[in-house]
């Protein structure tokens, strides 16, 4: 049951600009909702995350924004920088947590 | 703090063989968590402790799969009579377990390949 969706499995931006990755979600029963970032050979690594009861949150320069109306989420990075390449995860918060497939960010010079 | 480690970071076993898995969470982190992942996938939720009782389990866990966390330390992963879609990276994170403390810190995962 694919609870959590990212529908992008690659993006690819120039350097200095934004990176929008989204993900879309099932369950309303979430009550958290976090971003992972991945490089090869690594575990994910916790980047931001959200509560439920809120829409927005910023954390330099990542943004995460929630749409619990439409079930859906997104992770803006401004400015995007090449080490920003990496894969980038979804995740909902449900006991263990529900990921999604992921999306290759490509930050290109 | 060292972060969550875990024992061996690759492992290949022959079909029918059982393999065991270790993760040693972060020191204060009384939830420990095991997850799966293939590739192009994102890691899928396999079961999670609370301390040294197990607490959830998914329907990915099957009969030959057995975890334990004896002491509420480290935990082990066990699987018996592997078979070849047991081949994945099994991921083990650990989190605070207090309120608002949803943050899983993750290992760097054991690449099991099974032939």
């Amino acid at each position: 049951d694919q609870q959590v969706k990212q529908n992008s499995p690659s993006l690819s931006v120039q350097e200095g600009r934004i990176s929008i990755l989204n993900c879309d979600y099932t369950n309303s029963m979430f009550d958290y909702f976090l971003w992972y970032k991945k490089y090869p050979a690594e575990g994910p690594t916790f980047l931001i995350s959200i509560s439920s009861i809120k829409d927005k949150n910023e954390d330099g320069r990542f943004t995460v924004f929630l749409n619990k109306s439409a079930k859906h989420l997104s992770l803006h990075i401004v400015p995007s920088q090449p080490g920003d390449s990496a894969v980038y995860f979804c995740a909902a918060s449900l006991w263990g947590m529900r990921f999604g497939a992921g999306t290759r960010l490509t930050v290109k010079p | 703090d060292t972060g969550v480690s875990q024992d061996p970071r690759h492992k290949i076993t022959k079909r029918g063989q059982n393999v065991t898995f270790r993760c040693d969470p972060i020191s204060e982190h009384n939830r420990l968590y095991w997850y799966r992942q293939t590739l192009g996938q994102g890691p899928e939720f396999l079961t999670y402790f609370q301390n040294e009782a197990q607490l959830e389990k998914s329907r990915l866990l099957s009969d030959r799969f057995s975890a334990e966390r004896p002491k509420g330390s480290f935990s082990t992963l066990e699987i018996q009579r592997t078979e070849q879609g047991d081949s994945a990276m099994y991921l083990c994170a650990s989190s605070l377990g207090v309120a608002g403390a949803y943050e899983q810190y993750f290992g760097p995962g054991t690449r099991l390949t099974v032939t």
